[in-house]
């Protein structure tokens, strides 16, 4: 089953917009990740923030985390064509696997 | 190219015959995961392996799945009797014992009509 939930489950926006996508997760973690799967093809890995972290950067990707709300954001800035894709989250509990959420569609108009 | 690679891509098969799919992970990695992502969902795991031993499985393998990973190196994900909810796309990934980040192959999507 999945871990958690995913919002929006769809996202379209204008190139050069900033896009936001949220995460909720059911337990404890010792890290969530955030990956990238355009149509069809595998996961890319993004980015990952442990669970001591609160908030961390790559480029114009910066990802934020909140235990205590058990929940993440991915922010995308500066969006570009090239960033239309699936994006999930994916929380690893320390049991070896990754558990994803539905994941959020987005779509970058040019 | 030395990423992840899956063989076939796609298949497409008639409900009740049997499919295996091939994964080749990154040379150096030692374990290895293979994962179901059906349409519009995450993708779910089903089972992993260190080395040859396979360490865990979903209770979403049922007995028509067998994976094995004979010598360590490639790994195949057999399933018998195919129904229509099989279809799926099946991913596989690897890394390192202790990385926390997995390498994903382009995934085989099955069609079971």
């Amino acid at each position: 089953s999945q871990q958690g939930e995913e919002d929006p489950q769809a996202l379209s926006i204008q190139e050069g917009e900033n896009a936001t996508m949220n995460c909720s997760y059911k337990t404890s973690i010792n890290n969530l990740q955030w990956y990238r799967q355009n149509s069809g093809r595998g996961l890319v890995h993004l980015i990952l923030i442990r669970s001591n972290e609160r908030e961390k950067h790559s480029g114009r990707l910066r990802v934020t985390l909140d235990t205590s709300k058990k929940s993440s954001s991915l922010l995308i800035t500066a969006s570009r064509a090239a960033d239309t894709a699936s994006y999930f989250c994916a929380t690893d509990a320390g049991a070896q696997k990754l558990v994803f959420g539905q994941g959020t569609r987005l779509t970058i108009n040019p | 190219d030395t990423g992840v690679s899956q063989d076939p891509r796609h298949k497409i098969t008639k409900r009740g015959q049997n499919v295996t799919f091939r994964c080749d992970p990154i040379s150096e990695h030692n374990r290895l995961y293979w994962y179901r992502q059906t349409l519009g969902q995450g993708p779910e795991f089903l089972t992993y392996f260190q080395n040859e031993a396979q360490l865990e499985k979903s209770r979403l393998l049922s007995d028509r799945f067998s994976a094995e990973r004979p010598k360590g190196s490639f790994s195949t994900l057999e399933i018998q009797r195919t129904e229509q909810g099989d279809s799926a796309m099946y991913l596989c990934a690897s890394n390192l014992a202790g990385q926390e980040t997995q390498y994903f192959g382009p995934g085989t999507r099955l069609l079971v009509l």
